[in-house]
């Protein structure tokens, strides 16, 4: 019965080369979110997603990039990975106003 | 934008003691103060939440206290076994679902 499923749960890929995360929800949430959590770090937002409009922090590198084709699916991408991009990817859901957010399992990166 | 500190980073209590995490957040706007548990290795879990309409909150050995004039906010944590040893953080945002933004995480040890 799991709600928020990330795909997939660690992943290796080389420096530059381009990497995908996936993230799918059953729970019909409009609004998504993509964290970034290094090893003793707080988790930091990178983007979310209320329904399709997407909203960029600030502080979010260009490197990273996201989509999402549908309420059930959204993509975080990587355009050029850096040995500083390696770490837990936490994917997020929440129904607007609630503010109660759902993770999903995380995806673990390692850059080599 | 909004920015929460939490304290301490870490905590070391005697098992059946009480423990106690503090955050201050800057947002006046912010109205949704979530508590999350992350074992290592694990996703953030929602362990209780508190809405800016309500003062104290409580399930079973667990209860949130919120001073919105002050801007800051409590997790209290009694009767403490080992299996509440985790990195807890604290979180502020906006019911609407937009961002929510963590404390920096406190490491619990409980110690037997």
């Amino acid at each position: 019965d799991a709600m928020v499923i990330q795909n997939p749960r660690y992943q290796v890929t080389q420096f530059g080369k381009p990497v995908t995360l996936s993230c799918s929800q059953t729970l019909n949430h409009n609004v998504m979110y993509w964290y970034q959590q290094k090893s003793s770090q707080a988790p930091k937002l990178l983007f979310h997603y209320y329904d399709k409009d997407f909203n960029n922090e600030a502080d979010t590198p260009d490197n990273f990039q996201s989509r999402r084709p549908n309420t059930s699916f959204c993509f975080l991408d990587i355009r050029s990975p850096g040995l500083g991009d390696a770490a837990m990817y936490l994917c997020a859901t929440s129904r607007a106003g609630t503010g109660e957010a759902f993770f999903g399992q995380g995806t673990r990166l390692t850059v080599v | 934008g909004e920015n929460v500190e939490q304290h301490p980073s870490t905590l070391s209590v005697q098992e059946g003691d009480s423990a106690v995490i503090k955050c201050t957040y800057s947002d006046s706007a912010s109205n949704y103060f979530p508590w999350y548990k992350q074992e290592l290795g694990k996703r953030p879990q929602l362990i209780i939440d508190i809405r800016s309409n309500v003062g104290e909150k409580k399930d079973q050995r667990i209860a949130v206290t919120l001073n919105k004039t002050a801007k800051h906010f409590s997790l209290h944590i009694t009767e403490t076994q080992p299996e509440d040893s985790a990195v807890y953080f604290c979180a502020a945002g906006g019911q609407g679902a937009q961002k929510l933004v963590f404390g920096q995480g406190t490491r619990l040890t409980i110690n037997p």
